[in-house]
């Protein structure tokens, strides 16, 4: 079993639709990051969280130290939003990154 | 402010030879690290360096290996080329060492081996 789990695994939705991605992970971690990577393989980071929420734009991450479990919401989605999405966890001193396998996503029209 | 930027983007190469690609960090960014991306493996981590050490090391055979220069620019060499090898590779910078801060990635290396 992995460390970092995401579900789910491919997602297709309409636009203006509300997505949510998950992500859980089994062991103790510091921080998690979410990265969005598009056809072409460039990454972004959108997000790096060890408590709460974050907001930017249409997009949310949630997280629950408690509960081992990351949440990222895209509000009203759009074809742009397509992309593969990843969460990262960071373990041991920060001296760790562990990735999901990733959550495929496509927005259509 | 010019992002990560890794040369060259794509590297086609055959099985035995060695490859060696770049990494230029953003300007002030003291921390590089780099990523090995398959289809079957999905994104891992290979190493991290910070002023010029080595300071984390991911799960793969010597045969993987970098450096970072005095000025944060980084490389990583592949010798003995293996078939596995052809992926995506990655490179992210941060200001300082540790996952525990926001990480710049750039574009990446698809390197091809025949």
């Amino acid at each position: 079993k992995n460390e970092v789990e995401q579900s789910p695994q491919n997602l297709t939705a309409q636009e203006g639709e509300f997505i949510t991605i998950n992500c859980s992970y089994s062991v103790g971690i510091s921080a998690l990051h979410w990265l969005q990577q598009h056809p072409g393989g460039g990454i972004v980071s959108l997000f790096m969280l060890s408590s709460g929420k974050k907001k930017h734009g249409r997009l949310i991450a949630t997280i629950n130290i408690q509960e081992k479990h990351s949440s990222l919401h895209i509000t009203a989605s759009h074809p742009r939003d397509s992309a593969v999405y990843i969460c990262a966890a960071v373990t041991g001193t920060a001296s760790k990154l562990t990735f999901g396998t990733g959550t495929r996503l496509q927005v259509t029209l | 402010k010019a992002g990560v930027t890794q040369t060259p983007r794509y590297l086609i190469k055959t099985r035995g030879q060695q490859v060696t690609l770049s990494c230029s960090p953003i300007s002030g960014h003291r921390s590089v690290s780099w990523y090995q991306q398959t289809p079957g493996q999905g994104l891992q981590f290979l190493f991290e360096y910070f002023s010029e050490t080595q300071r984390n090391k991911g799960n793969f055979p010597g045969r993987f290996s970098g450096r970072q220069f005095s000025n944060s620019r980084s490389e990583m060499n592949v010798s003995t080329l293996e078939l596995g090898d052809s992926a995506l590779y990655l490179c992210a910078s941060s200001l300082e060492p540790g996952f525990d801060q926001p990480q710049h990635f750039g574009d990446g290396t698809r390197l091809s081996i025949l």
